[in-house]
């Protein structure tokens, strides 16, 4: 499978409990980007890495959240301390770095819904 | 921040009709996307568009990068069943990595 791949699908938890999802992206993409989506909305953007550098951060990224991607490869997005706001669609996608036809388009897994009771 | 509006909300149609959605921003893109997202699973992409005025087509979708270069359209010819679902338009702006997403178009096929 050559496909974005994300774990757990799905993740229902008490509040205040701490949560990782990982995701493991198109092996020869360098660049790898997580989303949040709540229901109704479009993805949010939270951070991107290219190679295991984290180059952005959205403010949505609550000291609360966490990711890495320690060797470049697969990444792992933390929350602690959860809270019944952090229940949404969390999702994965990468990207090359190619030229123009094709160039850095987004390929997204099939996301890790959270439910925070 | 850049913001996307997406317009309609939600359609529904029967089928075989044509669709027609578009995208606005209050920002100059460099590129744009439209992805499309059914129930449960994540976005999938359908056309992605790179210069202002280009034309695109994937079968029955056209897609169509704005002379602004401040907008976008999506146009789904002869709709079936199977085009029922959530449809995204995203754009980049030039030099940044990040896609921003439109609120969704949620269309819905009367048989």
């Amino acid at each position: 499978d050559t496909g974005v791949s994300q774990n757990p699908r799905h993740k229902i938890t008490k509040r205040g409990q701490n949560v990782t999802f990982r995701c493991d992206p198109i092996s020869e993409h360098n660049r790898l980007y997580w989303y949040r989506q709540t229901l109704g909305q479009g993805p949010e953007f939270l951070t991107y890495f290219q190679n295991e550098a984290q180059l952005e951060k959205s403010r949505l990224l609550s000291d609360r959240f966490s990711a890495e991607r320690p060797k470049g490869s697969f990444s792992t997005l933390e929350i602690q301390r959860t809270e019944q706001g952090d229940s949404a669609m969390y999702l994965c996608a990468s990207s090359s770095r190619g030229g123009l036809s094709g160039a850095n388009v987004l390929t997204f897994g099939a996301g890790s819904r959270l439910t925070v009771l | 921040g850049q913001q996307l509006n997406q317009s309609p909300q939600s359609m529904f149609i029967q089928e075989g009709e044509d669709v027609s959605m578009n995208c606005t921003s209050s920002s100059i893109f460099n590129t744009w996307l439209w992805y499309k997202q059914d129930p449960g699973e994540g976005p999938v992409l359908l056309i992605a568009l790179y210069k202002a005025g280009e034309l695109t087509s994937n079968g029955r979708l056209t897609a169509q990068f704005g002379i602004t270069r401040k907008d976008s359209f999506l146009n789904i010819s002869a709709s079936i069943p199977s085009d029922v679902g959530i449809y995204f338009c995203a754009g980049r702006i030039q030099g940044a990595q990040k896609l921003v997403f439109g609120q969704g178009t949620r269309l819905t096929i009367n048989p």
